[in-house]
């Protein structure tokens, strides 16, 4: 199975920061990432597919990048409704596994 | 509008079966692969089974294979997990994902879930 490791587990972050999100694969996945956001007591929302693919509906501020086993979610600007937890997932192979998410704080 | 709405959850004690169902709207069932993913309480997503358009296609994650089957009737647009030799550690919030397309990798529509418990 490939695994799937974030960092941070957890950030804080002020309105109006750039934040970043790493995501690492144990073995190469091409561009089979994608992003999902998860406020609480809400379903995962999709952001990004492909690793670099804007979900329609989903701000611009929100961007992927990376290829291989390395990947990066960059929020240009923060929002306050930008808070939750963040997950990526492999699409490359069954288990589709998740990473264990990072925690977004807003200061 | 996408609904998917999940149904099925309970409490139940361990060794024994339950069956989720996902009913969809909104779109046309049978393009699109679905997968269940589960989420512990205060823990990550699991990925737990999938299945493409027609059925031809299932896959499970390591943790349920044998025990969990995926099913789905595109005539009643709905989506099924059936559930048995459940353990304590299956407890948790299943929610039902429409996959972007007719597979089941990348999930772009999700229930509310339902939640199953497992315990004595």
């Amino acid at each position: 199975d490939i695994q799937m490791t974030q960092s941070p587990s957890s950030l804080s972050a002020s309105v109006g920061d750039r934040v970043t999100i790493t995501c690492r694969a144990s073995q190469s996945i091409s561009s089979y990432l994608n992003w999902y956001q998860q406020k609480p007591g809400r379903a995962p929302k999709l952001l990004i597919h492909a690793a670099s693919s804007l979900q329609s509906g989903v701000p611009s501020r929100f961007s992927g990048s990376g290829s291989g086993t390395d990947f990066t979610l960059t929020v240009s600007s923060l929002q306050p409704e930008d808070f939750g937890t963040y997950y990526c997932q492999q699409s490359y192979t069954t288990p589709q596994n998740f990473g264990q998410g990072t925690k977004l704080e807003i200061k | 509008e996408v609904q998917l709405v999940e149904s099925g959850g309970g409490v139940v004690r361990p060794g024994g079966s339950l069956r989720l169902s996902c009913i969809a709207s909104g779109f046309s069932f049978d393009d699109y692969g679905f997968s269940w993913v589960r989420q512990a309480p205060g823990k990550g997503l699991e990925w737990v089974s999938g299945i493409d358009w027609n059925g031809g296609s299932t896959g499970y994650a390591d943790s349920v294979k044998g025990r969990f089957t995926i099913s789905r009737d595109n005539a009643k647009n709905s989506l099924y997990l059936q559930m048995n030799s459940l353990r304590a550690d299956d407890t948790a919030l299943y929610y039902c994902a429409r996959d972007r397309n007719a597979y089941y990798s990348t999930f772009d529509f999700w229930g509310q879930g339902t939640l199953v418990t497992v315990s004595s």
